[in-house]
C-alpha cells in the first residue's frame, strides 16, 4: 500500500555542518513531495517542497533532491544554526488522492 | 495571523466519554484533514473532507467519526474515548484551487484519555 519511510529517527550534528534525511516512497505516479518542520509545541509548517517533473530544488539553506527512478528523495540543510532544532517530516502526495502520506519523522539536534 | 484554529490546546476526558475535537478554518479551503501524531509513528490521517458534507476513511478511522456541515468547520468525534486515543491531533487544510498542495496545520490537541 502507500508508504512513506524515513531516515534516520534522530540526528545530531555539530552547527555549522550539514544535515541529510532520506526518505523513500512507494507509489511510482506520486508527483509531491513537501518537507515539514515541527518545532517543539509548534504546529508543523511547510519548509520546500518539489514536484515530480524537478530534480532538485534549493531555498537558502536548504534543498531538496529527487530521484524518481529509485523512489527517493532528501532534505538537505547546510550550514545548520541552532534554530534548525525540530522534527522534520518528509511526505508524498499519491496520485489516486488529495491526501498526503507523511513520514515518521525525524529529530533534529544541533549541537552547539 | 492563525488560520487553522483547533478549539482546545489541551483536554483531558475519561474513559467511554464522547468527545468532539473542533478546527474551524478562514481561508475558504475546500479541503480538511484530521491527524494523530504519536512518537516514531509520524502523522497519521484519520479523516479527510474534501468538501462541505462529504468525508473520506483515512488509514486509522476506527473509533472516530467526523462531520463536515459548514465548508469553514471539520469536527473529529471520538464516539467513545479510550486510553489508546490518548493523543496530539492536528488539524490540516488546503484548497484544491491553483496548484499548490501545501497544508496548513492547527496547532493541535493533545487530548489525555484517564
Amino acid at each position: 500500500g502507500e508508504n512513506v519511510e524515513q531516515h534516520p529517527s534522530t540526528l545530531s550534528v555539530q552547527e555549522g555542518d550539514s544535515a541529510v534525511i532520506k526518505c523513500t516512497y512507494s507509489d511510482s505516479a506520486s508527483n509531491y513531495f513537501p518537507w515539514y518542520k515541527q518545532e517543539l509545541g509548534k504546529r508543523p509548517q511547510l519548509i520546500i517542497d518539489i514536484r515530480s517533473n524537478v530534480g532538485e530544488k534549493k531555498d537558502q539553506r536548504i534543498a531538496v533532491t529527487l530521484n524518481k527512478t529509485a523512489k527517493h528523495f532528501s532534505l538537505h540543510i547546510t550550514e545548520t544554526q541552532p534554530e534548525d532544532s525540530a522534527v522534520y517530516f518528509c511526505a508524498a502526495r499519491y496520485s489516486s488522492a488529495s491526501k498526503i502520506i507523511f513520514g515518521s519523522g525525524t529529530r533534529l539536534s544541533i549541537r552547539p | 495571523d492563525v488560520k487553522v484554529t483547533q478549539s482546545s490546546r489541551y483536554l483531558v476526558k475519561r474513559t467511554g466519554e464522547k468527545v468532539f475535537l473542533e478546527c474551524v478554518q478562514d481561508m475558504d479551503h475546500e479541503n480538511m484533514f484530521w491527524y494523530r501524531q504519536d512518537p516514531g509513528l509520524g502523522l497519521r490521517l484519520i479523516y479527510f473532507s474534501y468538501d462541505v458534507k462529504m468525508k473520506e476513511k483515512g488509514d486509522i478511522p476506527e473509533g472516530y467519526s467526523v462531520s463536515r456541515e459548514k465548508k469553514e468547520r471539520f469536527s473529529l468525534i471520538l464516539e467513545s474515548a479510550s486510553t489508546n486515543q490518548t493523543s496530539m491531533y492536528l488539524c490540516a487544510s488546503r484548497t484544491v484551487q491553483g496548484d499548490s498542495y501545501g497544508y496548513t496545520f492547527g496547532s493541535g490537541t493533545r487530548l489525555t484519555v484517564v
